[in-house]
């Protein structure tokens, strides 16, 4: 089964470009999040989405921040303008979905692929 | 979300057991208890999780003690692919906000031949 899919794996910019991430997640899977993780801390979620609707976006800086998720499947995250606090790792994660419990989902577990590593100049 | 405390760093030796501590004494009757980790330069993945008993799988085994404010996560026989930052995450199974993992620092585990 093929995994979470993000490219590009790495991108230097230079502060106030803009940059684009994209995610394809496991296939049928309903939920999608993006993490931000900056070095030496944990992921810090941005937005979730279920199906191509935003569940929770509420950490995520809208001034700057922007993610889609069309049909459903892919979801794309730009920053624009970027900035330097804007350098770490974004994960793109997947899961089942929700509509119940966690008892419809035996693990519950989110599926991460490997990352973009964004570094802003 | 109930918060998680962990060490910020732990060091085994190869092929001895590890067990990895987690202390959440604000845990709800709802809260699961989950351990992800993460290796180096890759997204965290999926330990073991549990409620209220202990709990076996492939890459893991998860001790939760009776009150539920403390749980350990235990690898049988560390190896040098065991090296990661380790999670211990509440999540909430009636929370209908879509089961976002929240994650703390984790402890940073250094294996050593």
């Amino acid at each position: 089964e093929a995994g979470v899919a993000q490219s590009p794996r790495y991108k230097i910019i230079e502060k106030r470009q803009s940059v684009a991430f994209w995610c394809n997640p496991i296939s049928g899977h309903a939920t999608l999040y993006w993490y931000q993780q900056i070095l030496g801390q944990g992921p810090k979620l941005l937005i979730q989405f279920q199906n191509n609707g935003v569940v929770d976006d509420s950490q995520l800086p809208k001034d700057r921040f922007s993610a889609e998720r069309l049909k459903g499947v892919d979801s794309t995250l730009k920053i624009q303008p970027a900035k330097l606090e804007d350098s770490a790792v974004y994960l793109c994660a997947s899961g089942v979905g929700f509509g119940g419990t966690l008892q419809q989902s035996p693990t519950g577990e989110l599926f991460f692929g490997e990352g973009s590593r964004l570094t802003v100049l | 979300d109930a918060k998680t405390t962990q060490p910020n760093s732990m060091e085994s030796n190869e092929e001895e057991p590890v067990h990895l501590p987690c202390n959440h004494s604000t845990i709800s009757g709802t809260d699961y208890i989950h351990w992800y980790r993460q290796l180096p330069s890759q997204g965290p993945e999926y330990v073991i999780h549990g409620l209220t008993s202990n709990v076996n799988n492939r890459m893991a085994s998860l001790a939760i003690a009776e009150d539920r404010k403390s749980s350990t996560l235990i690898l049988h026989r560390a190896t040098l692919r065991d090296a990661a930052v380790y999670y211990c995450i509440l999540r909430d199974s009636n929370s209908n906000s879509g089961y976002a993992l929240n994650f703390g620092k984790g402890t940073s585990l250094l294996v050593t031949p």
